[in-house]
């Protein structure tokens, strides 16, 4: 079946720009997670939703970063007024909750750089 | 927060040769992946693995809850193998979100 699905894959912004970037989950998959990969570094976590409702924003650096999952599906990450150390890839993970299995499943990514 | 740590961070192979890979946590986990970062950025998961041992091909994967580790072995290394592999944990208290560790470089040679 098809995997996670992130659009676009490659995005550039001058600095003060707004972006949006845009992720497919797997059909069924009730949690989506966005995490933020600085080059050279693992993963970080950002924010969680469980269907259409976000139960942890954490991770999110500032309030220049929202996101949404309106329908329970398909999720935005909006960055707004983008700075350099914004520069990352945004990679989006599903998993199927419910079960006592929580194995998340990743997306391509988007690289965005910030000029 | 939870501490992930893995080694070596680095690592360079001739083909056919076998490795592993390690990855030290700071508590009790509910969930433990092992993920292959190919050249392209596509995480690929390798395994699910909260405990026990697992086998696919020629990776395969021990978890030791008890003790906090887990470990990677590659065998019989292929050039397709390079890549950075991440080991991920998460607490279910923390909602199942991933904490990675830094990870290891492999570059294998032909």
């Amino acid at each position: 079946g098809a995997g996670v699905s992130q659009s676009p894959r490659y995005k550039v912004a001058k600095r003060g720009q707004d972006v949006a970037l845009r992720c497919d989950p797997i059909s069924g998959h009730v949690s989506l997670f966005w995490y933020q990969q600085a080059l050279g570094q693992g993963p970080e976590f950002l924010t969680y939703f469980q269907n259409e409702a976000q139960l942890d924003k954490s991770g999110l650096p500032s309030d220049r970063f929202f996101a949404e999952r309106p329908e329970g599906s398909v999720s935005t990450l909006k960055i707004q007024r983008t700075q350099q150390e914004d520069s990352a890839v945004y990679l989006c993970a599903s998993s199927l909750r419910g079960t006592d299995i929580y194995e998340q499943y990743f997306g391509p990514g988007t690289r965005l750089t910030v000029t | 927060g939870i501490q992930v740590e893995q080694s070596p961070p680095d690592l360079i192979l001739q083909e056919g040769a076998n490795s592993t890979l390690r990855c030290n946590f700071s508590d009790s986990v509910n969930n433990l992946q092992w993920f292959h970062q190919n050249p392209w950025g596509q995480l690929i998961n390798l395994f699910y693995i909260p405990s026990g041992t697992k086998q696919n091909g020629r990776l395969s994967a021990t978890t030791v809850a008890t003790e906090r580790y887990s470990l990677l072995y590659i065998s019989s290394s292929q050039t397709t193998d390079s890549g950075v592999y991440f080991c991920a944990v998460d607490l279910l208290e923390y909602g199942n979100k991933l904490v990675f560790g830094a990870g290891t470089i492999l570059r294998v040679k032909s």
